[in-house]
């Protein structure tokens, strides 16, 4: 079944306390992408990535790291999360971009930040 | 000003009805226009796409562009309860994407 998975799919930290959120794909999708979620904010895009190796930040990329090392995978890291990054993550993929009509989103990943 | 703006409602409508849901865009360099649909904790899923103006029908879906307004809609016709989710509108060009705040839909029997 094509799928983007995450975990974990709930997550209460502490500040300061490193973590990542991780992200697989099974489509073969070269682009992938992290969004936050917050109420009367919509998706906000965190960063994004076009191909191995090749990364690029997006709307709110402030306290968070990504990498690709590989195709499939597509990691978030908070090195030092703060409350303010108390929100709903989805990763997504797709073929070519954003736009791709086989764009696929994960289930999502709830962060509390205390 | 956002770049997309969109009525985070909430819109409530009878089993049957005839749902219009709106987004306006400030740039006109954005090419593409999408719907996603997001129930209630899951992630969104593309429902239309298009990169014209003018209309685009998928079933009970309809996606209407007008660029020179930067108006984009969503009609949903003889809309069901299973309808009832979030909406999302979203614009994009090359790798920059943006989205609405999302309108939450319910649709009562």
């Amino acid at each position: 079944e094509a799928q983007v998975t995450q975990n974990p799919r709930y997550l209460i930290t502490v500040t300061g306390k490193k973590l990542t959120v991780t992200c697989s794909q099974n489509m073969n999708h070269e682009y992938m992408s992290w969004y936050r979620q917050d109420p009367g904010l919509g998706l906000r895009q965190i960063y994004y990535s076009m191909n191995v190796e090749v990364t690029d930040k997006g709307d709110v990329p402030e306290g968070y790291k990504v990498s690709r090392k590989e195709k499939r995978n597509f990691p978030l890291i908070l090195e030092s999360p703060s409350p303010n990054q108390t929100s709903l993550y989805f990763c997504a993929s797709s073929l070519s971009g954003p736009g791709d009509t086989e764009a696929f989103f994960g289930q999502g990943t709830r962060l509390t930040v205390v | 000003q956002k770049e997309v703006e969109q009525d985070p409602g909430p819109l409530s409508v009878p089993e049957g009805a005839i749902v219009s849901l709106n987004c306006t865009y400030s740039n006109s360099a954005f090419q593409y226009f999408m719907w996603y649909r997001q129930y209630s904790r899951k992630g969104p899923e593309l429902l239309m796409y298009t990169y014209s103006s003018g209309n685009k029908e998928d079933g009970r879906f309809t996606a209407q562009v007008d660029k020179s307004s930067k108006y984009i809609s969503l009609f949903i016709r003889d809309s069901q309860p299973s309808d009832s989710a979030t909406y999302l509108c979203a614009i994009q060009t090359g790798a920059d994407m943006r989205f609405g705040a999302g309108t939450r839909l319910t649709v009562k029997p």
